[in-house]
């Protein structure tokens, strides 16, 4: 499809294991955005690639939060030694440009996200 | 600290005009003013983007006055399927300040 892609779409662990969650951006994106939401909550800000690069990691809730993108395309957000509170909807996103950009280039196109449950 | 702030929740009922109206006091020269929609079990979707005065697309209108303070999302004739959270996003001028906010959660009844 043309669209942002997420796999898996339900992932289900065991605490103090890590996860790997994944995201296919549109074709063409430079721009690439990882949120969390938990259940009825609004979107946090994770993290955000521009090409390969992070600019800023400041989002992620721990250390033991990790996301890398290469070939400015996949991107994989990790979380190692999973907690209960980690559980939510990891979204991705991207857009043409970066949301400095002229805006329409900066509309960010999200994923289905990836449910994680974590018992 | 919150960008922006829009009611929790609205009511409205079927064949009714919405306004949803966002604020954003610390709105920048270059930030531009972005609304999406999610359905549950959805990711959020683009609706409508705007710069200054108004915007009109096939589905909504932005109303933005000229300070930029804020900004109103109009939804004419709302219907059932428009039951959903609108969210309000302006961009800082770093990316790394994309803050969507609680959002309003918009209930269409019949």
């Amino acid at each position: 499809g043309a669209g942002v892609s997420q796999s898996p779409s339900n992932k289900v662990t065991e605490k103090g294991k890590d996860v790997e969650l994944r995201c296919d951006p549109i074709s063409g994106h430079t721009a690439l955005y990882w949120y969390r939401q938990s259940l009825g909550q609004g979107l946090e800000f994770l993290i955000y690639f521009q090409g390969n690069s992070a600019p800023d990691k400041s989002g992620l809730p721990s250390d033991r939060f990790s996301a890398e993108r290469t070939g400015g395309s996949v991107s994989t957000l990790t979380i190692q030694r999973t907690q209960q509170e980690d559980s939510a909807v990891y979204l991705c996103a991207s857009s043409r440009r970066a949301l400095t950009a002229s805006g329409r280039e900066g509309i960010q196109y999200f994923g289905a996200g990836t449910r994680l449950s974590v018992l | 600290l919150a960008k922006t702030t829009q009611p929790i929740s609205m009511d409205s009922y079927e064949g009714q005009e919405v306004n949803i109206t966002c604020s954003h006091n610390n709105i920048a020269t270059n930030d531009y003013i972005t609304w999406y929609q999610q359905f549950p079990s959805q990711g959020p979707r683009f609706i409508i983007q705007g710069y200054k005065t108004k915007v009109t697309n096939e589905v909504a209108s932005l109303f933005i006055p000229a300070d930029r303070k804020s900004s109103t999302l109009s939804l004419p004739r709302v219907s059932l399927s428009d039951t959903a959270v609108y969210y309000c996003l302006v961009a800082r001028g770093n990316n790394n300040d994309m803050r969507f906010g609680a959002g309003t959660r918009l209930t269409v009844k019949p």
